[in-house]
């Protein structure tokens, strides 16, 4: 399996401008994480799905944030409009629990920058 | 109550030494303490799990000791190696729920 795939890696956009970061999780997940990492606030969940439905939004720092997965090979963050304070890295996760035990893998990320 | 703390902040140490990472949590019905490993540019991943009825769980040079009365676990790396330099998070979730606290993340350098 090729692990959880993000895109795009890197995105550098202008403020006010819409964002979309895409995440394909590993093939019989069926849990799907949304990660924000930054120096100061550490990783922070933002928001997560258990077969396609949100469960947990609370993370989701503002309105200006959304998240879908309309099926169970594809999910979207998306953030309009983007401010430089959304720099960060965005991570996905998906997990599925076996044996008593859940692991999370994440994808390598999405690194953000709002001019 | 959802807090993970973590410490130390960051950690230098000798090549073959012992590398100690130290959380400790409030909540107590979290049941699930999971370790994860970050380099740079790369996504955290599962470096070594315990519940909480076992004290210690040892992976290779990796150990977990976990101590429930006082609500605190540590990681311990012995023999530690230069490509034992990332950044390490402790985390806890509870019961059914799936989603993971997160401590603050450690910054180990291990020194040739």
């Amino acid at each position: 399996d090729a692990g959880v795939i993000q895109s795009p890696r890197h995105e550098v956009t202008e403020m006010g401008q819409e964002v979309t970061l895409r995440c394909k999780p590993i093939s019989g997940h069926d849990y799907l994480f949304w990660y924000r990492q930054t120096m100061m606030r550490g990783l922070e969940l933002l928001i997560y799905f258990n077969n396609n439905v949100p469960i947990d939004d609370s993370g989701m720092p503002e309105d200006r944030f959304s998240a879908k997965m309309p099926n169970a090979s594809f999910s979207t963050l998306k953030i309009q409009p983007s401010e430089p304070r959304d720099s960060a890295v965005y991570f996905c996760a998906s997990s599925f629990w076996a044996g008593g035990q859940d692991t999370q893998y994440f994808g390598p990320g999405t690194r953000l920058t709002v001019l | 109550q959802q807090q993970v703390k973590q410490s130390p902040q960051s950690l230098i140490v000798q090549k073959g030494g012992i590398s100690i990472i130290n959380c400790a949590y409030e909540n107590t019905a979290f049941d699930y303490f999971p370790w994860y490993q970050q380099f740079p540019g790369k996504g955290p991943a599962l470096l070594i799990a315990i519940r909480p009825d076992v004290s210690e769980k040892k992976e290779g040079r990796f150990t977990i000791s976990f101590n429930k009365s006082a609500k605190q676990f540590s990681l311990h790396i012995m023999d530690s190696q230069p490509g034992d330099s990332a950044t390490y998070f402790c985390a806890a979730s509870k019961g059914s729920a799936r989603q993971l606290t997160f401590g603050s993340g450690t910054q180990l350098t291990v020194l040739p």
